[in-house]
Order: C-alpha cells, then structure tokens, then sequence
C-alpha cells in the first residue's frame, strides 16, 4: 500500500513556464515533507521542506504547498529551467520516526 | 556534501554470492538509512540505523541484513545474491534540526546480479 504517491510519472513544461509537480499521502501521522530532485547517476539532492504547521515554503523558484485537509503537496518552480529537468521525489515522515518514505517520482522535462 | 561515501560504486555479481556494500560518513550524525532505487517504485527503504548496534527493518528487508559497529560506517549485506537485487543502493544520513528533520543521500551503488 503506497502512502506517498506521485500520479504523474512524468511532466514536460515549456522554460521559462511554471512547473507543478503533485505529490498526496494517506497517512494522517505524517507531518513533515520533503521533496528531492535526482539526476541520472546521482544520490537524490534536497530541495524544500515544509512542516505541517506551515502551508507554505519558499526558497528562489522553488515554492512547496502543503493542503493537510487534502493530504496533497505540490512543488512549484518559476520560472523553470532546462537544468531543472531531473526527477523529483517527495518524502514524507511521522514526528519521532526518523524516516522517510517516498513517492515514486516524477521526471520532469523543461523544454528549451 | 554530506560527507557520505558509498563503496563500492559499481558492481556485478553472481547469483548465491554474498555482496557487502559499505556506507561511511564524515560527519558523525546518529541516523543512517539503506535503500533501493527501482523503476516504478522510487526509493524504497531496506533497513535503518537509530545509533550503534541499534538497527531496525524497512519496507523490503527480506534478503538484507545490516551491521553498524562505529557511528561512521553502515553495512548492507545481501547473504545469497538474487536477481531480484538487482538495483541502485542508496546511503543517506539524518539528524533532527530543532523542530525539522534532514536526510542527505550518497552517490549510489549500482549492483549487477547476474
């Protein structure tokens, strides 16, 4: 049973648009989220975190929504980058675990 | 940099042979993670380690086990070698930062199970 799940195994998105990027959790104990971008080759790199106090955070171009009623958190960036295109993977973790589980991912393309 | 290394970096190995992959970090931090990249499953946890000698299952333990007698070093043994272990391993440390909480992830291993 996935508890973190990303429903778009890929997305393309024009430079210089904004890209969203989806990410929705089952289970109501998780209160902090990560998401990671990872290259071929490469450990994941991390991006933004949000805490469930918090329905938003912003770092540059990348914005993360947290919508907790929905159990869905979505990754912004604007304007995109053809050197954004990667993988990204959202975490999600219960206070007190110590560990995360991950959505499967969605691979993103910007197109130049 | 997160101060981890992954070794080694590549692999291929027979079916039945036991494999070791080591997880080493410079920076001390209490938790260390072992998972598996596969296509369509993103990454998914094997075993974790709380501190030294403290080790606990993932989401896919079977097949795996784990050691940690110095804070620095992580090891993921696979006793019997299948196919099915065919996969990218990933290290990662962790550490609570006041009220939030980071993983930072190694290079990788790619293991060829032949």
């Amino acid at each position: 049973d996935q508890q973190v799940k990303q429903n778009s195994p890929s997305l393309s998105v024009q430079e210089g648009r904004i890209s969203i990027l989806n990410c929705d959790y089952t289970n109501s104990m998780f209160d902090y989220f990560l998401w990671y971008k990872k290259y071929p080759a490469e450990g994941p790199t991390f991006l933004i975190s949000i805490s469930s106090i918090k329905d938003k955070n912003e770092d540059g171009r990348f914005t993360v929504f947290l919508n907790k009623s929905a159990k869905h958190l979505s990754l912004h960036i604007v304007p995109s980058q053809p050197g954004d295109s990667a993988v990204y993977f959202c975490a999600a973790s219960a206070s007190g675990t110590y560990k995360y589980i991950f959505g499967t991912g969605t691979r993103l393309k910007v197109l130049a | 940099d997160a101060g981890i290394t992954q070794s080694p970096r590549h692999k291929v190995t027979e079916t039945g042979t036991p494999v070791t992959l080591r997880c080493h970090q410079t920076e001390n931090h209490r938790y260390m993670y072992w998972y598996r990249q596969d296509p369509g499953h993103g990454l998914r946890l094997i075993h974790y380690s709380y501190g030294v000698k403290d080790t606990d299952k993932g989401e896919v333990s079977d097949g795996y086990s784990v050691s940690r007698s110095k804070t620095e070093d992580f090891l993921l043994t696979l006793e019997s070698a299948t196919s099915s272990q065919t996969s990218v391993y990933f290290c990662a440390i962790g550490w609570a930062s006041g009220s939030s909480y980071e993983q930072y992830f190694g290079p990788g291993t790619r293991l060829t199970v032949t």
